[in-house]
Formats: structure tokens, sequence, C-alpha cells
């Protein structure tokens, strides 16, 4: 069974553009969720989907948004970009967003902002 | 909230060496409890995970036992290869929260 899915893996963009970034989960699992991952910070949850709605959300500002589609796949938006959104931005999939499931991690889109 | 305090690091350690890394958390309710391991310029690979009280997670010979009383989840293995090196994650997962909680992560390095 194919892993969780990345694209694209690699992202230079200059301040005050906007980025958009791609995630597909293993073939059946419905929730998915976004982390943050700098040397700073450690690894920060972003927000979570199931079917297509979002449950949980962290302390980040609204230039962070995301969706998910039906067929579970998802997108997070980063609208004017700082330089400090830099960062690696991974991608976790399982089947329910229960506390006994595994998260499943997709090797990561390392955003950098010039 | 819930939060996760790792053995700083980095740790060095010798070929076929003992590992231990240390992880204590707190968290309201009965979260679950995981290890995962990032290998340079790739994502998280869950190494083991237990999801309730003296349960015993292991995997590629890396155990950790999920102690209630002390709050801690410490990993193991008792013989380290130099393809071990990579940095180490504790992470808890508990129903409130509905996320990931991890660690600031150990990086280990094993020497030939």
């Amino acid at each position: 069974k194919a892993g969780v899915t990345q694209t694209p893996r690699y992202l230079i963009k200059t301040r005050g553009q906007q980025v958009t970034l791609s995630c597909s989960p293993i073939s059946g699992h419905r929730s998915v969720s976004w982390y943050q991952q700098t040397p700073g910070q450690g690894l920060q949850f972003l927000f979570e989907y199931f079917s297509e709605t979002q449950r949980n959300k962290g302390n980040f500002p609204g230039r962070f948004s995301g969706r998910q589609f039906s067929n579970s796949r998802s997108e997070m938006n980063v609208s004017t970009l700082e330089l400090g959104d830099s960062a690696l931005y991974l991608c976790a999939s399982s089947l329910e967003p229960e506390s006994t499931d595994t998260q499943y991690f997709g090797p990561g889109t390392r955003l950098t902002v010039l | 909230g819930d939060s996760v305090t790792q053995m700083e690091g980095p740790v060095t350690l010798s070929e076929e060496a003992f590992l231990t890394i240390n992880c204590t958390y707190t968290a309201t309710g009965y979260p679950s409890l995981f290890w995962y391991v990032q290998y340079p310029g790739e994502g998280l690979q869950l190494l083991l995970k237990a999801t309730k009280a003296d349960d015993k997670g292991s995997n590629k010979g890396f155990e950790a036992t999920y102690r209630k009383e002390t709050t801690s989840f410490h990993l193991e293995k008792g013989s380290v290869q130099v393809s071990d090196s990579a940095v180490y994650f504790c992470a808890l997962f508990s129903g409130s929260a509905r996320q990931l909680t991890f660690g600031s992560g150990t990086q280990l390095t094993v020497l030939p």
C-alpha cells in the first residue's frame, strides 16, 4: 500500500507570496493532519481534517488555512508569507482521529521563504 | 495542556552500546504514546507505540513501556547500530486534544 505523499517536496518563495501544499493520504485513511517543523519551535500541530471538515486547529494565524476533498486528499495554504514560515511541513494520515490510532507521516514539503 | 519532556541531546554512542532516551509526559485522560524516528531529509517514521498502561511497544530491537505511575515512556535498545543514527521523537495523542504533542527530539549518533 502506498504511503502518504506530499507535493512538492521543495519550494522557494519570497515574502508576501502565497503557497499551496498538497497531501495524499494512505488509501482508506480519512483523517489528515498537518504539522510544522522548525529548529526553534520543533513540531507543532496546524490542523486536522476528517470527512472534509476541519475538526481541530492549532495556534497559528489565519494566514494558515487548509481544506480536504471528498477523496480525503488535503491541501494547506499559507498566504502573505513571512520569513518565519520557512519550515518543513508534514502531513499525516490515519484511519480515524481516535487516540489509539496511528498517524503515518509523509516525507514533508520543505518551504524556504526569502 | 498536554506536554512531553524528552531527554536533551545530542547523544553519541559507540556501536553495540546500550541506549536509553528518557521521555515523560503530562496529559489528561489516557493518552496513547509513540516514538517516531526521523532520518536526515525525511519525514517521521513510526517506531513503536503503546495505547494503555503497562503496554510494551517494540520494533527493530527498540522497546518502550507505558508507565502510568511515573508518566514515562522511555526508549531502550540493547545494542545500537550505526544505522540507528537519527532524531527520535516521543509523542502523545490524547482524545481530548485530538492532536499529536511532540517532545523536542533527541539526536542520536552511533559511531563505528
